[in-house]
């Protein structure tokens, strides 16, 4: 079955410092979408992406944050200045189409931890 | 604005025993609702989704959800539990309007003792 797969499982990495956290969509899939959960606190919205542009974002998703999609398999989600308070798990979906009966399918996340 | 309420954090059960995973939420209009499981070190899988259509939705693994409009309650079942079934449970709801964007509840964790 196919899936959305994620790189690193974890990171570390000191505050200031830039990290890019990789995602695979699934390979028909059109729609891509960013979520994080802080430790301990629910499930969060960042972005979605369609056709080579951001689609919606939430208020979390300030200047420091940038999506891509460089090549035909890739989606990036990369953070330019790490704050301590950017620690958490991050999420990768994706979907088929869009609509309420769309299922979004998540990646395993990638840990991030700013020290 | 829409939201879900999951009302217990945690949940122990005795493998064979039934489970009840409460969520209620809250919307202005029909909503579309999910339960996602994720178990360690794994991704966010879907168990079933409600839209419309029929108000008991049967899910993977023997899960199945209920749709109470008057209730405003989606509340996740299984008449038997499996050890495998130990995880976080999340019930989900898709935001109002025209958006893809999902709003999760914080979340059940459901320990099942043999």
């Amino acid at each position: 079955e196919p899936e959305v797969t994620q790189t690193p499982s974890h990171q570390v990495t000191q505050m200031g410092q830039e990290v890019i956290l990789r995602c695979v969509p699934i390979s028909n899939h059109l729609y891509f979408y960013w979520y994080r959960q802080i430790l301990g606190q629910k499930v969060e919205f960042l972005v979605s992406f369609y056709n080579n542009e951001i689609s919606e974002k939430s208020e979390i998703f300030d200047d420091q944050f940038s999506v891509e999609r460089p090549d035909g398999s890739n989606f990036t989600l990369k953070i330019r200045s790490t704050k301590l308070e950017d620690s958490a798990m991050y999420f990768c979906a994706s979907s088929g189409d869009r609509g309420r009966s769309e299922t979004q399918y998540f990646g395993p996340g990638t840990r991030l931890l700013v020290l | 604005a829409q939201s879900v309420t999951q009302l217990d954090s945690h949940v122990s059960v005795s493998e064979g025993t039934p489970v009840l995973l409460r969520c209620n939420y809250s919307s202005s209009y029909s909503p579309s609702l999910f339960w996602y499981v994720q178990h360690p070190n794994k991704g966010l899988q879907l168990l079933l989704k409600y839209t419309s259509a029929a108000t008991l939705v049967k899910g993977i693994n023997g899960f199945e959800a209920e749709f109470k409009k008057s209730e405003t309650s989606f509340h996740l079942t299984k008449p038997s539990a499996h050890m495998s079934d130990a995880a976080e449970y999340f019930c989900v709801v898709r935001s109002q309007g025209n958006t893809d964007k999902l709003i999760f509840g914080t979340g059940t964790r459901l320990q099942v003792f043999p």
